[in-house]
C-alpha cells in the first residue's frame, strides 16, 4: 500500500513570509496528525484530526499557524508570519483510528526560516 | 512538554553486539510504543507494548514495560550497521482521543 505522502520536501522561506504543507494520508485512515520535530528533539504533536474534524490542537501556535482537513481526506498545514525558530521538520502522520495502533509517518518537509 | 526521557542519549556499539536503550515516563499510560528514525526510512514504527503486558518479542527486538517503575526498555539483540538510528519512546496516555509524546530519543550508532 502506498505510504503517507508530503510536499514539498525542502522549502527555504525568510521570516515573515508565509509557507504551506500538504499531506496525503494512507487510504482509509481516519486520524492525521501534524508534527514539528525540531533538531535533536523528538516530534512534538501540533494537530489531530478526526476524518475532518480538529481532536487536539493545544500545542498549536494558532496566531501563526493553521491547519484543515478538507473532506477527512488530504490536508495543509500553514505558516503566516513565519518566524526563525519555526526551522524544523514537519511531519505528517496517519492511522487507522484514534488512540489506539501504530502511526504511519510520511518523509516530512524540512523548513528553514532565514 | 515531552514525557517519555530516553537513556542514553546516544550509544556506540560494534556489529554484533546488544544495544539496550531505557525509556522513563510520568504519567499513566495505555501503551508505549518504539519508533526508529534513519535519514534513509523516515520515522517507522517498530513495536508497541500495552500497560497491561510485561514484555514483547519482534525479531530482534525485545521491549519490557514496567508500570510501577514507569519505565521501558528497548533490547536490540546481535545489532548491525543498518540498525544505526535515533530511537524514541512514545507513550499513549489513557484517554479517549489520547495522542502520543515522544521522548527526545537515542542515537545509536553501530560500527562495522
Amino acid at each position: 500500500e502506498a505510504g503517507v505522502a508530503q510536499s514539498p520536501r525542502y522549502k527555504i522561506i525568510e521570516k515573515r513570509q508565509s509557507v504551506a504543507f500538504w499531506c496525503n494520508p494512507i487510504s482509509g485512515h481516519a486520524t492525521l496528525y501534524w508534527y514539528q520535530q525540531i533538531l535533536g528533539q523528538g516530534p512534538k504533536l501540533l494537530i489531530q484530526f478526526q476524518n475532518n474534524g480538529v481532536v487536539d490542537d493545544s500545542q498549536l501556535p494558532k496566531d501563526r499557524f493553521s491547519a484543515e482537513r478538507l473532506k477527512g481526506v488530504d490536508s495543509t498545514l500553514k505558516i503566516q508570519p513565519a518566524k526563525l525558530e519555526d526551522s524544523a521538520v514537519y511531519l505528517c502522520a496517519s492511522s487507522f483510528r484514534v488512540g489506539v495502533g501504530e502511526q504511519y509517518f510520511g518523509p516530512g518537509t524540512r523548513l528553514t526560516v532565514t | 512538554s515531552q514525557q517519555g526521557e530516553e537513556d542514553p542519549q546516544a550509544l556506540s556499539i560494534q556489529e554484533g553486539e546488544n544495544a539496550t536503550m531505557n525509556c522513563s515516563y510520568k504519567t499513566s499510560i495505555n501503551n508505549l510504543q518504539w519508533y526508529r528514525q534513519n535519514s534513509g526510512r523516515g520515522l517507522v514504527h517498530l513495536i508497541l507494548i500495552r500497560s497491561n503486558e510485561r514484555e514483547k518479542h519482534s525479531g530482534r527486538l525485545r521491549v519490557t514495560l514496567d508500570t510501577s517503575k514507569k519505565s521501558s526498555s528497548l533490547l536490540i539483540t546481535a545489532s548491525r550497521a543498518a540498525d544505526t538510528a535515533s530511537y524514541f519512546c512514545a507513550t499513549g496516555g489513557n484517554s479517549g482521543y489520547s495522542t502520543l509524546t515522544f521522548g527526545k530519543g537515542t542515537m545509536l550508532l553501530v560500527s562495522p
